[in-house]
């Protein structure tokens, strides 16, 4: 069956532009996860929901980062005034409960901010 | 901010050898996950073992756990030029649903 997909795969802008990056998770799956990894590191949590609920939100690095699910199925990541460190992978996973189990990942959205 | 170390950070091997990476993690977990990423593609999942297990094997994957040691590590046997990746671990806590990944070993095996 079909896994997770993200739109785009690659996206550019210029320092100070919003971007909205989104995640289509296995269908049925409850929970959803925004990583960020950088290179050469490993992903690093954002944030979690279960269902279109946003319970965890703890990993946003700041104000300018927003995440939405509002029917509890495909989730947008947006980022507003992009900044050259925002630049990164950013990686959706989405897991069939909600609890423990393994995460199933996209294949990211590369930003470069120039 | 990660939540541990894996090491080797990087690992050179020959086809057909064994390759062993290492993780240790700092809180209690209900679990750990090792995972798989290749050039260009997302992270694969591949094997999870639970607080109260010790080893856990997945085909040519053998995976030791010690929580009084708070570490783990992954044994590949029989290694294919085609398990070149980075592998990372991943722990989950006993009160998150998130992942919390180490910096990764860097795995090249050559034919």
């Amino acid at each position: 069956g079909a896994g997770v997909s993200q739109s785009p795969r690659y996206k550019v802008a210029k320092r100070g532009q919003d971007v909205a990056l989104r995640c289509d998770p296995i269908s049925g799956h409850v929970s959803l996860f925004w990583y960020q990894q950088a290179l050469g590191q490993g992903p690093e949590f954002l944030t979690y929901f279960q269902n279109e609920a946003q319970l965890d939100k703890s990993g946003l690095p700041s104000d300018r980062f927003f995440a939405e699910r509002p029917e509890g199925s495909v989730s947008t990541l947006k980022i507003q005034r992009t900044q050259q460190e925002d630049s990164a992978v950013y990686l959706c996973a989405s897991s069939q409960t909600r609890t423990y189990n393994e995460q199933f990942f996209g294949p990211g959205t590369r930003l470069t901010v120039l | 901010s990660q939540q541990g170390e894996e090491d080797p950070q990087a690992l050179s091997i020959q086809e057909g050898e064994n390759a062993t990476m290492n993780c240790s993690y700092k809180t209690s977990i209900n679990n750990l996950q090792w995972y798989r990423q290749n050039s260009g593609r997302g992270l694969v999942h591949l094997i999870l073992i639970r607080s109260n297990e010790r080893e856990k094997h997945s085909g040519r994957l053998r995976v030791t756990l010690d929580t009084s040691k708070k570490s783990s590590s992954l044994l590949i046997t029989a290694s294919r030029a085609a398990d070149t990746a980075s592998y990372f671990c991943a722990t989950v806590t006993e009160y998150g649903n998130k992942l919390v990944f180490g910096a990764g070993t860097i795995l090249r095996v050559k034919s």
